[in-house]
């Protein structure tokens, strides 16, 4: 079955990069996701990218897609205390369930 | 508006009861999950439904029920077998195989 994974907790000064990562299991997904998730609140989707890419830019936002590694990153630049939230990765394939990552805690120090 | 919605936000349990966590949604979306939330955890999914009048047991369906009798509709009932039920609960909905649109959860205590 699909499995994905994150590590649980980054820390990062604020103004310094950030840096999120996470692997996955099947190679057939289509699309992978990044969402971020505030206290208390639902997941909100920041970004997402098709498979068939490599890399995608939103502002502060960058995605990098490995597919041979089945590995995927968030980077975003110039961290600021209100991206302190816990970002999750999830992957899914047209018309199939989206599965989720553990998430990461994401923590900037002022 | 567009969106999803859960109700109530926070809901209060006593031990023995079923209680019933309401999902609506008006995004014409097919497909609906329900995910439980634990401290520090990730996403587990209970139930998902691809399309009205069907619905398949995720990774942590035990003690849990639910139904979809309308596309916009899918109700998760936390039955008195679940034992340890309190958990935060986040329903999604979304285009089958395409991105996941959250509602803002459910925060379910026994007392």
């Amino acid at each position: 079955g699909e499995d994905v994974e994150q590590s649980l907790f980054l820390s990062v000064r604020e103004g310094d990069s950030s840096v999120i990562n996470c692997t996955y299991t099947d190679s057939s997904s289509t699309y992978l996701y990044w969402y971020k998730q505030e206290p208390g609140a639902g997941l909100q989707l920041l970004t997402y990218i098709f498979s068939n890419m490599d890399m995608k830019q939103d502002q502060r936002l960058t995605v990098l897609l490995n597919k041979k590694d089945k590995h995927l990153s968030l980077r975003i630049a110039d961290t600021q205390t209100g991206d302190s939230a816990i970002y999750f990765c999830a992957e899914s394939m047209s018309y199939q369930k989206v599965t989720f990552g553990t998430g990461t805690k994401l923590q900037v120090i002022p | 508006d567009g969106g999803i919605t859960q109700s109530p936000k926070y809901l209060f349990r006593k031990e023995g009861q079923n209680v019933t966590l309401s999902c609506e949604q008006n995004l014409n979306h097919d497909a609906m999950y329900w995910y439980r939330q634990d401290p520090g955890q990730g996403l587990r999914l209970i139930y998902y439904s691809q399309i009205v009048n069907d619905f398949q047991k995720g990774d942590i369906a035990e003690g849990y029920s639910v139904s979809r009798e309308k596309k916009e509709s899918f109700p998760l009932t936390v039955t008195s077998a679940q034992k340890n039920p309190t958990a935060f609960y986040l329903c999604a909905s979304s285009i089958r195989g395409s991105e996941a649109f959250f509602g803002q959860g459910t925060r379910l205590t026994v007392v």
